[in-house]
């Protein structure tokens, strides 16, 4: 079973639009963290946002914000006021709890284009 | 502040040929490391992780291989290429406590013709 399913394949947005991409899971875990990662056309993976299980507040990072929905297992992302420079793919990834090394399982993406 | 290298950025390399891909961290010490692969608009598969040296946990079978000689290095092996390893090659580290997120270098794409 997939464990990480981004359902948009690909977004077009005005320019200084708000953008949600959408991103749920499937864990029998308590603890486990999700991640939103940016990949411009690069290649780079770019760090985002980070929200834990137990966290009670949604985590915000600058123009990015999760709207964490742990009933639904929905962790979407939100940008405000999206700019150009925000035109890439997006990835959400989910660690499942535990010591040690764990890995991330990653969505196959969605890619943003941000229009002027 | 830590920082992650990869190299090469780019290769390309005939059916048969052996492969060795280096990814070394500064900074920080005693790193879990990741290698993780990604096919053409594709999400990341994890193909190795190491949580000190000479310890590597493979997460897919295949003609591909890894190795930590030293705490902050961790080297993508093969022998012999196949098409099928052609893409794009991401090391990534974390400092092993939670949340443990993982920052990712500039990746190696790989083309085997």
């Amino acid at each position: 079973a997939q464990k990480i399913t981004q359902t948009q394949p690909g977004m077009f947005v005005q320019e200084k639009e708000a953008v949600t991409l959408d991103c749920t899971y499937d864990t029998s875990d308590q603890s486990y963290g999700l991640f939103w990662y940016k990949q411009p056309s690069s290649g780079e993976m770019i760090f985002l946002i980070y929200q834990g299980s137990y966290d009670e507040q949604n985590a915000t990072e600058g123009r990015y914000s999760l709207n964490f929905q742990k009933a639904r297992k929905s962790a979407n992302l939100v940008i405000s006021a999206s700019q150009l420079g925000d035109s890439a793919m997006y990835f959400c990834a989910m660690r499942e709890g535990g010591r040690g090394a764990q890995k991330l399982v990653f969505g196959q993406g969605t890619r943003l284009t941000i229009n002027p | 502040s830590q920082t992650i290298h990869q190299w090469p950025a780019t290769l390309v390399q005939p059916v048969g040929s052996p492969l060795s891909l280096e990814c070394t961290v500064e900074g920080t010490s005693n790193p879990n490391l990741y290698w993780y692969r990604q096919a053409a608009g594709r999400g990341l598969q994890l193909l190795f992780y190491s949580v000190g040296i000479g310890q590597i946990s493979s997460e897919v079978p295949q003609n591909l291989s890894a190795s930590r000689p030293q705490d902050r290095q961790f080297i993508l092996s093969s022998k012999k290429l196949l098409l099928s390893d052609s893409g794009f090659y991401l090391c990534a580290w974390s400092g092993g406590s939670w949340p443990d997120t993982q920052y990712f270098g500039p990746g190696t794409r790989l083309t085997v013709l």
